[in-house]
């Protein structure tokens, strides 16, 4: 089966710097990623996703590159602000619903 | 509200007991699941069920059972609780197989 790994686990900035995450998945017939941001005590928001016919994409801040050879893919976070502290998870999936999510990314922005 | 909602987003039961968590969803979507997320945050499918049909069954104990009435409802029973089930359990609903999904606030469970 798919199996998501996520790096890295923890990840401090210093608020304005941009903030890295990167994900490798195994199935190379993947074709759908998103991200999700978990605050504590609250539910995982869809944040940003690419579909496999796609290398990468931008929604302000955010944006998330895919390398379908190499099977990976990350997440960019600019301009970062303390409100992006959170947990953030990448997922993969090939077909029917069955996301396969990272292990997550504890995000901490310091001002 | 336009939302995924579940209740009861706490409960509290001593091991041995049965208990139910229910999830409405009113964004018209197709497909409904059960995420488990356990105390180090990990989040793990357990069901999906798309036009009532279930499609997704994870390796989850059969003492779980999901059952969806309609599209926008997707309930979870769960019979003979154990310590190991204490996790938050979150449901969550798209359009289509090959979307993201809408989590609703989760139900934190406490086995004691």
């Amino acid at each position: 089966g798919e199996n998501v790994e996520q790096h890295p686990s923890t990840l401090s900035v210093q608020e304005g710097d941009s903030a890295v995450i990167k994900c490798t998945y195994s199935d190379s017939a993947s074709n759908y990623f998103p991200w999700y941001k978990q605050e504590l005590g609250k539910r995982p928001q869809l944040i940003i996703d690419i579909r496999s016919n796609v290398g990468e994409k931008k929604d302000q801040r955010i944006a998330v590159t895919l390398n379908k050879t190499a099977t990976h893919f990350s997440l960019h976070i600019t301009e970062t602000q303390p409100e992006d502290s959170a947990v953030y998870f990448c997922a993969a999936s090939k077909s029917w619903g069955k996301l396969q999510f990272g292990a997550g990314t504890q995000v901490v922005v310091t001002p | 509200d336009t939302a995924v909602s579940q209740t009861p987003k706490y409960l509290v039961t001593q091991m041995g007991n049965d208990k139910s968590i229910k999830c409405e969803q009113n964004l018209g979507h197709d497909t409904m699941y059960w995420y488990k997320q356990d105390s180090k945050k990990f989040l793990k499918i357990m069901f999906s069920y798309n036009n009532k049909e279930l499609i997704i069954n994870e390796t989850v104990p059969n003492r779980f059972s999901p059952k969806s009435p309609d599209k926008a409802h997707l309930n979870l029973h769960i019979n003979s609780l154990e310590l190991g089930d204490s996790a938050v359990y979150f449901c969550a609903s798209s359009q289509g197989t090959d979307r993201g999904a809408f989590f609703g606030q989760g139900t934190r469970l406490t086995v004691v």
